[in-house]
């Protein structure tokens, strides 16, 4: 059963780069798409951007300029990282996994979220 | 930017059918997937492709798309299928950019 695990700091200061990654359990990170998806408190879902282990990325135009999305191969691990972080960056961060990034089968698998607060 | 409009909200009492609109100008060329998400957890993807369902989901759940509209529909609703269900596609203009809708309350009365 392949599962997904997001880690890193809980809070992070304004300005600063928030740095996220998600370790990837019962299956290997290769052939697939790995994304990063998004949710304010109480709010709905935002797409963040997407890598395959090839390295490739496609991301949110709305935060192209400051998401950065790397993958480890050797370690099942992708990450990240969000540079110049305000309040309005404070959610609950997942990571999930497609088979393709058109006409794919969805998001078939989901971390449990990891919740980031940005404050001084 | 690309959107998806969902209803805020849909109120259905148990055993009858429910139905979640989405709609976007790029849905007659992109494929829509629909999720479920309850509080405090992840979401479920419940449908892929428009209508398929993926194994482990309720025969009850299905999906359909007309024009630039995409329906989810959850035919005897239960308790609980209470939960926010948000649509997901790409936009058609070839940079695959994926996309969220707003999300839609789902109310067990």
């Amino acid at each position: 059963q392949v599962q997904l695990q997001e880690s890193g700091p809980g809070l992070v200061k304004p300005s600063e780069t928030l740095s996220l990654t998600c370790t990837v359990s019962g299956g290997s990170i290769s052939s697939y798409y790995w994304s990063w998806i998004r949710q304010p408190p109480g709010k709905g879902l935002e797409w963040i951007g997407y890598i395959h282990y090839s390295g490739s990325t496609n991301y949110n135009p709305s935060l192209k300029s400051r998401v950065t999305m790397s993958v480890d191969t050797s370690k099942n691990q992708f990450s990240l990282k969000l540079s110049s972080v305000t309040a309005a960056d404070t959610a609950l961060y997942f990571c999930a996994r497609s088979d393709h990034y058109y006409d794919s089968s969805g998001y078939d698998y989901w971390g449990q979220g990891t919740l980031v607060t940005v404050s001084s | 930017s690309y959107e998806l409009t969902q209803p805020p909200s849909v109120s259905v009492s148990p055993g009858q059918t429910a139905r979640i609109t989405c709609s976007a100008d790029a849905l007659p060329k992109q494929y829509a997937y629909w999720y479920q998400q309850k509080p405090g957890q992840a979401p479920v993807l419940v449908i892929y492709k428009d209508s398929e369902r993926p194994s482990g989901i309720p025969e009850r759940f299905s999906g359909s798309s007309s024009g630039t509209t995409v329906t989810l529909t959850i035919s005897g609703v239960q308790a609980e299928d209470e939960a926010d269900y948000y649509c997901q596609s790409a936009d058609s203009s070839g940079t695959y950019l994926w996309v969220f809708g707003g999300g839609t309350k789902l109310t067990v009365l």
